[in-house]
């Protein structure tokens, strides 16, 4: 039972660098998230993607970018980063019935990316 | 601004008590509220689902309520256990958001033997 895989589940990286966080899920679901959680912060949506094809903002989208690059897959880029961005970053996904419909299904978790930039 | 909150940020409880967790949250017009347990270097695994049209849902040990009209949810865990001891987070999906969860900051629970 896979279920939401992330990887790496470590990574330090200096200031400017980019790298790119993966995020898989074997679950047939149609939608997909990208959370960061913060001490005294809470879990923030970074960017999420309804189903496949689509991407949108969520709340604290600058600095990242997002691909979906099929159903399964749904990758979240730092083109430069920052020290502010050090952070845990989850990956969640869960089913809709359509773009514009939602079938009240819970959101399932990978284990995270412990990203700490220097 | 649609927010949820929790308190307290943290609880200490002996083992075998009854306890309860509260959830409160701005904006009556919810699609459902989840409960979310996480521990430590984890990721979140839901707990329980509540519909906007329901009043409660159980799973074993825990009962999750849902008032819409006071804004309040709670998660009451009976008989509890040292491997309850994480945190619980609550997590609203308000009419509108286009079907995003909105996360409460959690409640650590630790259960002493």
């Amino acid at each position: 039972n896979a279920g939401v895989t992330q990887t790496p589940k470590f990574q330090v990286l200096k200031t400017g660098q980019s790298m790119t966080l993966q995020c898989a899920q074997d679950m047939n679901h149609n939608s997909m998230y990208w959370y960061r959680q913060d001490p005294g912060m809470g879990l923030r949506l970074i960017y999420y993607s309804a189903s496949e094809g689509t991407t949108d903002k969520g709340e604290v989208p600058n600095g990242y970018n997002v691909s979906r690059l099929n159903k399964r897959e749904f990758s979240l880029r730092l083109e430069s980063a920052a020290p502010s961005q050090t952070s845990v970053y989850f990956c969640a996904s869960t089913s809709r019935v359509s773009r514009t419909a939602y079938s009240n299904q819970p959101q399932h978790f990978g284990d995270g990316t412990r990203l700490s930039i220097l | 601004k649609q927010e949820v909150t929790q308190i307290p940020a943290a609880l200490s409880v002996p083992e075998g008590e009854n306890l309860v967790l509260n959830c409160s949250f701005t904006d009556s017009a919810i699609y459902n509220l989840q409960w979310f347990r996480q521990d430590p270097g984890k990721g979140l695994t839901s707990l329980l689902l509540i519909q906007s049209s329901q009043r409660e849902q159980t799973s074993g040990r825990l009962n999750a309520s849902l008032d819409k009209s006071s804004g309040r949810s709670t998660l009451y865990i009976a008989a509890s256990q040292p491997g309850d001891s994480a945190t619980y987070l609550c997590a609203v999906m308000w009419v509108g958001s286009n079907y995003k969860l909105t996360f409460g900051k959690g409640t650590l629970l630790t259960v002493n033997p």
